[in-house]
């Protein structure tokens, strides 16, 4: 059974940065892309970069370039999101899912539950 | 601003079938990236609906239909639930972006 399970809502303030877990389990974990898709308050989703768990290669959105670092850890089979500099519009459920297809793919068939994070003074 | 275009929303009966655009161009769907489509219930994540341009999940049932041409892919929905009543989402790449894109996602009413 593939779980994708995500840390905790959190609250954090202007300029600040976040970091945010997605813990997966039930599949093998380097042979599937990792991606994290962002959804603002009553708006559509939007996505914001993916890891390749077996190499560690990455790639982001032009929009947060700069700003986000997805990373692995392999001995747990846990990726992480980390955004710095965080603004108010920043404020959103953050999605982690996994790709069905093998090597680069973007069809995301499981995804975890989402993490609200607040950004607010 | 979505490089994909959906329209905001769409509504029909019970019953009847509805038809969801996803409007690109040459640089994204027209270029040949796969197409996938997103059913997203109010409150939860989104779930896969359609793959790869027109092809359903393992539990989809086959009301759900996905298609593409040039520019453009549709999703329709036949045979029209109540449990339909969600947001649709489609999503490709965009190689001039060198990012994966969504549309900007249509409300489904079931009237």
């Amino acid at each position: 059974q593939v779980h994708l399970v995500q840390s905790g809502a959190e609250v954090t303030k202007p300029g600040a940065s976040m970091k945010i877990s997605c813990k997966t389990s039930g599949y093998t974990f380097t042979s599937h892309y990792l991606h994290w898709v962002r959804q603002a308050p009553g708006q559509g989703l939007e996505w914001m970069g993916l890891i390749n768990p077996s190499g560690g290669s990455t790639s982001y959105a032009q929009k947060f370039q700069g700003r986000v670092t997805v990373t692995r850890d392999m001995s747990t089979s846990t990726v992480y999101l980390e955004l710095t500099s965080l603004r108010s519009e920043d404020t959103a459920v953050y999605f982690c899912a996994k790709t069905m297809s093998y090597a680069y793919a973007f069809d995301l068939d499981y995804w975890g539950q989402g993490t609200l994070v607040t950004v607010s003074s | 601003q979505s490089v994909l275009t959906q329209p905001p929303s769409v509504s029909a009966a019970p019953g009847q079938r509805v038809t969801i655009s996803c409007t690109g161009n040459s640089s994204n769907i027209g270029a040949g990236y796969a197409v996938h489509w997103y059913q997203q219930l109010p409150g939860t994540a989104p779930k896969l609906l359609i793959y790869t341009n027109n092809n359903r999940p393992s539990g989809v049932p086959d009301r759900f239909f996905g298609s593409r041409s040039d520019t453009s892919a549709s999703l329709v929905i036949s045979g029209l639930q109540a449990e339909d009543e969600a947001d649709y989402y489609c999503q490709s790449h965009d190689r001039s972006l060198t990012s994966v894109v969504f549309g900007g996602g249509t409300k489904l009413t079931v009237l």
